[in-house]
This record gives C-alpha cells, sequence and structure tokens, in this order.
C-alpha cells in the first residue's frame, strides 16, 4: 500500500542554519504530495504542496520538490528561525474522488537562537 | 480562510463512558476525516465522510464510529471509552476538487 518514510528526529539547528527534511514514498499511480507544520499545542497547517512530477511547492522560504525518479520530496529551508520550531509532516494524498492522506511519522524541528 | 473547529481542546473522561467529539467546519466541504495523533505513530485515519450520511472506515476504526447528518458537522464517538483511546484527535475538512485538507486544533482526550 501506500507508505510515506520521513527522517527520524529530533532535529536541531541553530538560526540561519540550512534546513533539509527528506521524505520518500511508496505509491501507485501519482499522487499529489504536501507538507503539513504543527506548532506546539495546535492542528497542522498547510506548508506546501506539489501535484505532478518536477512541480516545486514553496512557501515561506521553505522548498519541495516532486522528484518522481527517486519518489522524493525532501523539505528544505536556507535559513531557519526559532519560529520555525515545529514538528514537520511529509504526505501524500492517495487517488480517488475522497482524497485520503498518509503521513509519514513526523519530524520535530527545535531552532536555537 | 477554512475555518474547522472542534468542541473542545482538552477532555477527560473514565473508563467505560461514552465520548462525543464534535468538529464543525465552515467551507462547506463535501469530506471530513477523523485521525489520532500518538508519539511515535503519526496521524492515523480513524473514519472519514465524503458527503452527508455517507462514511468509510479508516485504519484504525476499531472502538469508534461517526455520524455526519450535515454537511458542516462531523462527530466521532467512543461508546465505551478504554485508556488505550487517550490521545489528541484531529478532525480534518476538505473541498472534493482540491487535494489539501484543512485541519482543526486537536481535542487532546484522556481516559482514566
Amino acid at each position: 500500500g501506500d507508505s510515506v518514510t520521513q527522517m527520524e528526529g529530533p532535529v536541531t539547528l541553530s538560526e540561519e542554519a540550512f534546513l533539509t527534511i527528506n521524505c520518500t514514498y511508496t505509491a501507485t499511480g501519482y499522487p499529489s504530495l504536501f507538507w503539513y507544520v504543527q506548532y506546539p499545542g495546535e492542528g497542522l497547517q498547510l506548508l506546501l504542496k506539489a501535484t505532478k512530477a518536477d512541480d516545486k511547492g514553496s512557501n515561506k522560504g521553505f522548498e519541495a520538490t516532486y522528484r518522481k525518479e527517486t519518489t522524493s520530496f525532501h523539505l528544505e529551508k536556507g535559513s531557519v528561525q526559532v519560529s520555525d520550531s515545529a514538528v514537520y509532516f511529509c504526505a501524500l494524498g492517495t487517488q480517488g474522488g475522497s482524497e485520503k492522506l498518509v503521513f509519514g511519522k513526523g519530524t520535530k524541528l527545535t531552532v536555537n537562537p | 480562510d477554512v475555518k474547522v473547529t472542534q468542541s473542545s481542546r482538552y477532555l477527560v473522561k473514565r473508563t467505560g463512558e461514552k465520548v462525543f467529539l464534535e468538529c464543525v467546519q465552515d467551507m462547506d466541504h463535501e469530506n471530513m476525516f477523523w485521525y489520532r495523533q500518538d508519539p511515535g505513530l503519526g496521524l492515523r485515519l480513524i473514519y472519514f465522510s465524503y458527503d452527508v450520511k455517507m462514511k468509510e472506515k479508516g485504519d484504525i476504526p476499531e472502538g469508534y464510529s461517526v455520524s455526519r447528518e450535515k454537511k458542516e458537522r462531523f462527530s466521532l464517538i467512543l461508546e465505551s471509552a478504554s485508556t488505550n483511546q487517550t490521545s489528541m484527535y484531529l478532525c480534518a475538512s476538505r473541498n472534493s476538487f482540491k487535494g489539501e485538507q484543512y485541519f482543526g486544533p486537536g481535542t487532546r482526550l484522556t481516559v482514566t
């Protein structure tokens, strides 16, 4: 079945460091790919998405490119801030009329000043 | 902006009680979802509904039921709460023509 594997955390970085969180997927067909972010005490918010191969999603300085050849959707940011501390979830959207999401287990990021 | 609200942020119930978790969305979305979130396990789908009065089991439906009598409201029911249902419960909704889901703030349920 469909699945998502993302790098284990926690990840601890200093402010202005470069961030990469790896995400790979297994799916039949051509899923949509998403990154969600969960700040402490809150629900999930959509960070960015890509709906087809070679699409690049971007938002708030974060980027991820849908790589079909490597079945990957790695999240990157050039310079992280303390306010980026959160849990990040990679997800794929299964195909069909009521598209379900399959989530990775989440990666907790802590950014220190 | 889409708004998804959940009836309680924190809830404490006793083993054996019947528990209702309510979710309301204000964007006329067809699809609604209930997940539970546990450390190390990520989010797991309990039930979803693709339209009013329609429901389908997700990956972990045992011990839960749902109700969708109106388009904007999706209820999760624990018929007889048990301690292993202590968790964070997240509701989400989605327009059937767009991919992303919109999440509520979550209900942290503790069963003692």
